[in-house]
Protein backbone atom coordinates (compact mmCIF):
# COMPACT_ATOMS: atom_id res chain seq x y z
CA UNK A 1 0.00 0.00 0.00
CA UNK A 2 0.98 3.79 -0.70
CA UNK A 3 0.47 6.75 1.17
CA UNK A 4 1.49 10.46 1.13
CA UNK A 5 1.71 12.86 4.21
CA UNK A 6 2.01 17.02 3.51
CA UNK A 7 3.27 18.33 6.72
CA UNK A 8 1.03 21.48 7.74
CA UNK A 9 -1.72 22.35 5.82
CA UNK A 10 -1.15 26.40 5.35
CA UNK A 11 2.34 27.74 5.04
CA UNK A 12 3.09 31.40 5.03
CA UNK A 13 6.26 33.04 4.01
CA UNK A 14 7.51 36.43 2.99
CA UNK A 15 7.97 37.39 -0.70
CA UNK A 16 12.06 36.52 -1.51
CA UNK A 17 11.96 34.06 1.52
CA UNK A 18 13.06 30.29 1.19
CA UNK A 19 9.69 28.09 0.12
CA UNK A 20 9.68 24.43 1.65
CA UNK A 21 6.43 22.48 1.66
CA UNK A 22 7.48 19.29 3.00
CA UNK A 23 5.88 15.54 2.06
CA UNK A 24 6.72 12.26 3.43
CA UNK A 25 6.11 8.97 1.45
CA UNK A 26 5.06 5.13 2.13
CA UNK A 27 5.52 2.61 -0.35
CA UNK A 28 6.54 -0.57 -0.57
CA UNK A 29 7.77 -0.79 -4.03
CA UNK A 30 10.06 1.99 -5.43
CA UNK A 31 7.79 5.19 -5.87
CA UNK A 32 7.42 7.63 -8.17
CA UNK A 33 6.77 11.18 -6.63
CA UNK A 34 4.82 14.31 -8.40
CA UNK A 35 4.34 17.79 -6.72
CA UNK A 36 1.08 19.28 -8.53
CA UNK A 37 0.14 23.01 -8.43
CA UNK A 38 -3.43 24.14 -7.92
CA UNK A 39 -3.70 28.17 -8.75
CA UNK A 40 -7.47 29.53 -7.44
CA UNK A 41 -10.17 28.12 -9.86
CA UNK A 42 -8.22 25.70 -11.74
CA UNK A 43 -7.28 22.00 -12.17
CA UNK A 44 -3.89 20.78 -10.94
CA UNK A 45 -0.55 21.05 -13.04
CA UNK A 46 2.25 19.27 -12.79
CA UNK A 47 5.37 21.02 -11.06
CA UNK A 48 7.77 18.11 -11.00
CA UNK A 49 8.27 14.09 -10.76
CA UNK A 50 10.66 12.09 -9.66
CA UNK A 51 10.94 8.86 -11.56
CA UNK A 52 14.02 7.33 -10.32
CA UNK A 53 16.46 9.15 -12.39
CA UNK A 54 18.15 11.78 -10.19
CA UNK A 55 17.29 12.42 -6.85
CA UNK A 56 17.35 16.53 -6.99
CA UNK A 57 14.63 17.10 -9.68
CA UNK A 58 14.07 20.57 -11.32
CA UNK A 59 10.57 21.45 -12.15
CA UNK A 60 9.14 25.14 -13.09
CA UNK A 61 8.98 28.46 -11.97
CA UNK A 62 12.22 27.78 -9.98
CA UNK A 63 10.95 24.86 -7.81
CA UNK A 64 13.12 22.02 -7.21
CA UNK A 65 12.49 18.17 -4.60
CA UNK A 66 14.94 15.96 -3.25
CA UNK A 67 13.70 12.53 -3.38
CA UNK A 68 15.58 10.96 -0.01
CA UNK A 69 15.11 7.41 0.09
CA UNK A 70 16.69 7.44 3.93
CA UNK A 71 13.93 9.88 5.23
CA UNK A 72 11.37 8.54 2.76
CA UNK A 73 10.66 12.70 1.85
CA UNK A 74 9.79 14.70 -1.16
CA UNK A 75 10.07 17.94 0.00
CA UNK A 76 9.57 21.22 -2.38
CA UNK A 77 11.90 23.91 -2.08
CA UNK A 78 12.64 26.79 -3.68
CA UNK A 79 14.78 29.90 -2.72
CA UNK A 80 12.60 33.16 -3.33
CA UNK A 81 9.05 33.03 -2.91
CA UNK A 82 7.18 35.06 -5.63
CA UNK A 83 3.32 36.47 -5.14
CA UNK A 84 2.23 34.03 -8.04
CA UNK A 85 3.65 31.16 -5.68
CA UNK A 86 0.29 31.50 -3.65
CA UNK A 87 -1.56 28.22 -4.57
CA UNK A 88 -2.20 24.82 -3.30
CA UNK A 89 0.30 22.44 -3.68
CA UNK A 90 -0.30 18.31 -3.66
CA UNK A 91 2.15 15.86 -3.28
CA UNK A 92 1.63 12.57 -4.62
CA UNK A 93 3.28 9.04 -5.04
CA UNK A 94 2.01 6.55 -7.56
CA UNK A 95 3.31 2.82 -7.71
CA UNK A 96 4.45 1.22 -11.07
CA UNK A 97 0.79 1.81 -12.95
CA UNK A 98 0.50 5.63 -12.59
CA UNK A 99 -3.65 4.71 -12.46
CA UNK A 100 -3.23 4.27 -8.72
CA UNK A 101 -1.53 7.62 -7.79
CA UNK A 102 -2.41 8.65 -4.43
CA UNK A 103 -2.62 12.36 -3.25
CA UNK A 104 -1.54 14.11 -0.45
CA UNK A 105 -4.44 16.26 0.92
CA UNK A 106 -2.60 19.60 0.21
CA UNK A 107 -0.66 22.31 1.68
CA UNK A 108 -1.88 25.79 1.00
CA UNK A 109 1.16 28.36 0.31
CA UNK A 110 0.69 32.31 1.22
CA UNK A 111 3.03 34.80 0.24
CA UNK A 112 3.67 37.68 2.87
CA UNK A 113 4.26 40.65 0.62
CA UNK B 1 -8.28 24.71 -27.00
CA UNK B 2 -5.83 21.65 -26.48
CA UNK B 3 -6.45 21.14 -22.68
CA UNK B 4 -8.76 19.14 -20.62
CA UNK B 5 -12.53 20.80 -20.70
CA UNK B 6 -14.75 19.78 -18.49
CA UNK B 7 -18.46 21.00 -18.54
CA UNK B 8 -20.55 22.24 -16.29
CA UNK B 9 -18.17 24.51 -14.81
CA UNK B 10 -20.47 24.65 -11.46
CA UNK B 11 -23.82 22.75 -10.88
CA UNK B 12 -26.41 23.28 -7.99
CA UNK B 13 -28.83 20.44 -7.76
CA UNK B 14 -31.16 19.29 -5.23
CA UNK B 15 -30.69 16.02 -3.08
CA UNK B 16 -31.89 13.25 -4.86
CA UNK B 17 -31.67 14.47 -8.29
CA UNK B 18 -29.17 12.94 -10.64
CA UNK B 19 -26.41 14.83 -12.72
CA UNK B 20 -23.75 14.05 -15.50
CA UNK B 21 -20.84 16.05 -15.19
CA UNK B 22 -18.87 15.89 -18.62
CA UNK B 23 -14.96 15.29 -19.36
CA UNK B 24 -13.14 15.90 -22.73
CA UNK B 25 -9.57 14.70 -22.95
CA UNK B 26 -6.82 15.99 -24.66
CA UNK B 27 -6.75 14.43 -28.00
CA UNK B 28 -4.96 11.31 -28.35
CA UNK B 29 -4.72 10.68 -24.60
CA UNK B 30 -6.01 7.50 -23.72
CA UNK B 31 -6.14 7.34 -20.04
CA UNK B 32 -8.50 9.45 -18.49
CA UNK B 33 -9.46 9.91 -14.56
CA UNK B 34 -11.50 10.84 -12.82
CA UNK B 35 -10.93 12.94 -9.22
CA UNK B 36 -13.08 14.28 -6.52
CA UNK B 37 -11.62 17.23 -4.61
CA UNK B 38 -13.65 17.90 -1.03
CA UNK B 39 -13.16 21.39 0.88
CA UNK B 40 -10.35 20.78 2.82
CA UNK B 41 -9.21 17.22 1.43
CA UNK B 42 -6.80 16.02 -1.20
CA UNK B 43 -7.84 14.36 -3.97
CA UNK B 44 -9.75 11.32 -4.17
CA UNK B 45 -9.78 8.53 -7.35
CA UNK B 46 -12.47 7.77 -8.18
CA UNK B 47 -12.48 5.70 -11.65
CA UNK B 48 -10.15 5.63 -14.83
CA UNK B 49 -9.88 4.57 -18.36
CA UNK B 50 -7.28 2.85 -20.16
CA UNK B 51 -8.12 2.33 -23.77
CA UNK B 52 -10.65 -0.39 -24.47
CA UNK B 53 -9.43 -2.24 -20.92
CA UNK B 54 -12.00 -2.60 -18.66
CA UNK B 55 -11.97 0.37 -16.44
CA UNK B 56 -10.41 0.50 -12.80
CA UNK B 57 -13.88 1.29 -10.37
CA UNK B 58 -12.56 0.57 -6.90
CA UNK B 59 -12.28 4.34 -5.74
CA UNK B 60 -16.14 4.70 -6.50
CA UNK B 61 -17.71 5.45 -3.03
CA UNK B 62 -21.13 4.15 -3.51
CA UNK B 63 -23.34 2.45 -6.04
CA UNK B 64 -24.99 6.04 -7.02
CA UNK B 65 -22.30 6.95 -8.57
CA UNK B 66 -20.78 5.50 -12.32
CA UNK B 67 -19.08 6.47 -15.37
CA UNK B 68 -18.59 5.45 -18.98
CA UNK B 69 -16.28 6.46 -21.78
CA UNK B 70 -17.70 6.62 -25.26
CA UNK B 71 -15.49 5.95 -28.18
CA UNK B 72 -12.17 6.37 -26.56
CA UNK B 73 -12.87 10.03 -25.54
CA UNK B 74 -15.20 11.80 -23.97
CA UNK B 75 -16.40 11.04 -20.67
CA UNK B 76 -19.44 11.23 -18.26
CA UNK B 77 -19.51 10.81 -14.55
CA UNK B 78 -23.00 10.36 -13.55
CA UNK B 79 -24.01 10.52 -9.56
CA UNK B 80 -27.92 8.92 -8.84
CA UNK B 81 -29.96 10.15 -6.02
CA UNK B 82 -27.27 13.04 -4.72
CA UNK B 83 -26.43 13.20 -1.79
CA UNK B 84 -25.56 16.63 0.39
CA UNK B 85 -21.72 14.90 1.16
CA UNK B 86 -21.06 14.63 -2.56
CA UNK B 87 -20.82 18.56 -2.91
CA UNK B 88 -17.34 18.70 -4.02
CA UNK B 89 -15.35 19.52 -7.13
CA UNK B 90 -14.91 16.82 -9.57
CA UNK B 91 -11.58 16.95 -11.76
CA UNK B 92 -11.13 15.24 -15.22
CA UNK B 93 -7.48 14.25 -16.43
CA UNK B 94 -6.33 12.80 -18.88
CA UNK B 95 -2.45 11.21 -19.88
CA UNK B 96 -0.50 9.77 -22.85
CA UNK B 97 -0.30 6.52 -20.88
CA UNK B 98 -0.24 4.95 -17.81
CA UNK B 99 2.87 2.86 -18.51
CA UNK B 100 5.06 6.15 -19.34
CA UNK B 101 4.69 7.40 -15.78
CA UNK B 102 3.68 10.37 -17.97
CA UNK B 103 1.76 13.72 -16.52
CA UNK B 104 -1.63 13.71 -16.12
CA UNK B 105 -3.45 17.00 -17.76
CA UNK B 106 -5.85 17.90 -15.40
CA UNK B 107 -9.19 19.93 -15.92
CA UNK B 108 -10.43 23.05 -14.36
CA UNK B 109 -13.13 20.78 -12.60
CA UNK B 110 -16.98 21.01 -11.76
CA UNK B 111 -18.02 22.36 -8.88
CA UNK B 112 -21.04 20.30 -7.49
CA UNK B 113 -23.19 21.55 -5.16
CA UNK B 114 -26.20 19.78 -3.33
CA UNK B 115 -28.51 21.48 -1.19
Amino acid sequence: AQSVTQLGSHVSVSEGALVLLRCNYSSSVPPYLFWYVQYPNQGLQLLLKYTSAATLVKGINGFEAEFKKSETSFHLTKPSAHMSDAAEYFCAVGPSSASKIIFGSGTRLSIRP
Amino acid sequence: GAGVSQSPSNKVTEKGKDVELRCDPISGHTALYWYRQSLGQGLEFLIYFQGNSAPDKSGLPSDRFSAERTGGSVSTLTIQRTQQEDSAVYLCASSLSTSSYGEQFFGPGTRLTVL
